[in-house]
């Protein structure tokens, strides 16, 4: 069944370390992006990308970093830069936009818990 | 710039009752609307999707919307809520070729028994 996976599910940062976030996707499409969900925040962007080797910043991008070098692929590292990480990410992808409205399609996210 | 206001973050019906979620939003093209559910510890999964083919837009689990450019609307509709209906439920808007999603707060609704 084509879909995106996230992994893992729960994942536990260490004060001053750096972890990675699993999004992997066999829809075949173009973009990609990482949300990061707060309680009563709703859903906000933090990077997407709509090609491989390209993304660009989103709405809360400092203390966050990514990388798009397979088109299947798009992790994400939330740095020590990045000093309240604890929150519930999404990875989403959405094929092009043109004439069928940028739906996207979610993974089932990690949950991020600082120890 | 386009945006998204969802009126209030909770909303309680009874079982069998009428469901109704609001969402205005602020676009200055013609937008595309979507309404999103999202289960406890699950992404989220396309309810449905205005793209002005048809006003009133119907879609999955018996919800629909209707678009209401005059009031900028796109409230989402039940007629009977069902326990399995309860969850979060997001309002998102984007623009035609666009690559970006603007989503709302949430509303999460509570289906009382």
């Amino acid at each position: 069944d084509g879909g995106i996976t996230q992994s893992p599910k729960y994942l536990f940062r260490k004060e001053g370390q750096n972890v990675t976030l699993s999004c992997e996707q066999n829809l075949n499409h173009d973009a990609m992006y990482w949300y990061r969900q707060d309680p009563g925040q709703g859903l906000r962007l933090i990077y997407y990308s709509q090609i491989v080797n390209d993304f660009q910043k989103g709405d809360i991008a400092e203390g966050y970093s990514v990388s798009r070098e397979k088109k299947e692929s798009f992790p994400l590292t939330v740095t020590s830069a990045q000093k309240n990480p604890t929150a519930f990410y999404l990875c989403a992808s959405s094929p092009p936009g043109t004439g069928i409205g940028n739906i996207q399609y979610f993974g089932a996210g990690t949950r991020l818990s600082v120890l | 710039a386009q945006s998204v206001t969802q009126l209030g973050s909770h909303v309680s019906v009874s079982e069998g009752a009428l469901v109704l979620l609001r969402c205005n939003y602020s676009s200055s093209v013609p937008p595309y609307l979507f309404w999103y559910v999202q289960y406890p510890n699950q992404g989220l999964q396309l309810l449905l999707k205005y793209t002005s083919a048809a006003t009133l837009v119907k879609g999955i689990n018996g919800f629909e919307a209707e678009f209401k450019k005059s009031e900028t609307s796109f409230h989402l509709t039940k007629p009977s809520a069902h326990m399995s209906d309860a969850a979060e439920y997001f309002c998102a808007v984007s623009e035609s070729g666009g690559f970006k999603t603007i989503f709302g707060a949430g509303t999460r609704l509570f289906v009382k028994a």
